[in-house]
């Protein structure tokens, strides 16, 4: 069982915009401001597409989007794109001794 | 450009070990924290363990506690993770990574290299 908890799939067709939460606890996601997502397509490796909650790397497209509310981080996609679908997953620095955790991570499908 | 290479996986037998490297190219390598980061086959991702710029801190995912060792060879652009005392559940995907910051996100990632655990 992951540390943090996605949900397993969303859906949402082109044009549409999607969130896809990350919930966690006090010690991890409500914690800190250091939540990152991920995206990653079948066969290849992750990529940054946030990081610290909100902000996206230099090439990142703007379609994407963080925040935070309490224990639960959220990634929007908006004006969804075929390219969009692929697994999504969100990470957070933990005061645990594990020191970060993954979430379980988001099947997108663009209908 | 970044890059990063992972090597050294493959089939192993329950209880026996592998040393995966992973070679950094493109950046400063002696200045990021470095990571480990695994993916179970059609599972989702998993922090192994990582290690700051001078190697004098290193944090390992529980399951791993005692059994793998991360190091790093700056002179040589290259981050290693020694594998002991390994069991199925660690077939996985092996991505080395680089961290943003210590605290945030990986911002690199390598192809990954894939370890098989069977007898």
């Amino acid at each position: 069982q992951s540390a943090l908890t996605q949900p397993a799939s969303v859906s949402g067709s082109p044009g549409q915009s999607i969130t896809i939460s990350c919930t966690g606890t006090s010690s991890d996601v409500g914690g800190y401001n250091y939540v990152s997502w991920y995206q990653q397509h079948p066969g290849k490796a992750p990529k940054l597409m946030i990081y610290d909650v909100s902000n996206r790397p230099s090439g990142v497209s703007n379609r994407f989007s963080g925040s935070k509310s309490g224990n639960t981080a959220s990634l929007t996609i908006s004006g969804l794109q075929a390219e969009d679908e692929a697994d999504y997953y969100c990470s957070s620095y933990t005061s645990s001794s594990t020191l970060k955790v993954f979430g379980g991570g988001t099947k997108l499908t663009v209908l | 450009e970044v890059q990063l290479v992972e090597s050294g996986g493959g089939l192993v037998q329950p209880g026996g070990s592998l040393r995966l490297s992973c070679a950094a190219s493109g950046f400063t390598f002696s200045s990021y924290w470095m990571s480990w980061v695994r993916q179970a086959p059609g599972k989702g991702l998993e922090w192994v363990a990582n290690i700051k710029q001078d190697g004098s801190e290193k944090y390992y995912v529980d399951s791993v506690k005692g059994r793998f060792t991360i190091s790093r060879d700056n002179a040589k652009n290259s981050l290693y993770l020694q594998m002991n005392s390994l069991r199925a559940e660690d077939t996985a995907v092996y991505y080395c990574a680089r961290d943003f910051t210590v605290t945030t996100g990986f911002d690199y990632w390598g192809q990954g290299t894939l370890v098989t655990v069977s007898s």
